[in-house]
């Protein structure tokens, strides 16, 4: 079953702060993130496993909770860069097929 | 290392036709993901396969599509008797399933395949 995504949209002013939020129904396994630009692949931002870590590289953190089945994106300053849509994959168990939500799309303006 | 690569990266055929996709996953990988998305949505998932194995198709419509993973050569995705509607970028990920608690099982995308169908 895809994990629902929250906001469907959002639009920033470079500099500004953002939050993407992903839940499932499902018991989760792992969370995974995503950014896509227009008419590009999918490129990989992190991954979460179930034990509700918070990760982080740059300005972009996400944390997983694992009793909710909630993971969210932090986008933190965003820059121009930071364009595009955001996915959430979830793994039910090890092994076993992604299914991603369907997606967030962020733009960040000047 | 090449990534996963994706051929023909842009496909058009007329209604009635057989389109085949083809994906080689990165070097290392044994498993690939068959994920379809319809411009402006999201990625809907649609076969998972490892070599000569088929995992989960529970995403894969029950006429026309069929996708395979030999042991040799790549994954391909065949759409037989194309419709309007089948018109979508295909995206092939592969991932190495490390083992459990090795470490992450991450995807790694290709470019895409745009099918156009006239």
């Amino acid at each position: 079953q895809q994990p629902v995504q929250s906001p469907q949209a959002v639009i920033l002013r470079e500099g500004e702060d953002a939050v993407i939020n992903c839940s499932s129904s499902k018991a989760l396994y792992s969370v995974h993130w995503y950014r896509q630009k227009h008419g590009e692949a999918p490129v990989f931002l992190m991954i979460l496993l179930k034990g509700g870590e918070q990760k982080g590289h740059d300005k972009i953190s996400a944390s997983f909770n694992e009793k909710k089945q909630q993971s969210s994106l932090y986008l933190t300053a965003s820059q121009l860069s930071y364009s595009g849509t955001y996915f959430c994959g979830t793994e039910t168990d090890y092994g076993q097929n992604f299914v991603f939500g369907p997606g967030t799309r962020l733009s960040v303006l000047p | 290392n090449a990534g996963v690569m994706q051929n023909p990266r842009h496909l058009v055929r007329r209604r009635g036709q057989e389109a085949r996709l083809r994906c080689s996953p990165m070097k290392g990988h044994s498993h690939v993901y068959w994920y379809r998305q319809l411009p402006e949505e999201g990625l809907k998932f649609m076969v998972y396969l490892q070599k000569e194995n088929i995992i989960d198709e529970s995403g894969m419509p029950k006429e026309r599509f069929s996708a395979e993973f030999p042991k040799e050569g790549p994954s391909i995705l065949r759409i037989q008797q194309v419709v309007r509607g089948d018109s979508a970028a295909y995206f092939c990920a592969s991932s190495p399933l490390n083992p459990k608690g090795s470490g992450a099982n991450v995807l790694t995308f290709g470019a895409g395949s745009r099918l156009t169908v006239l």
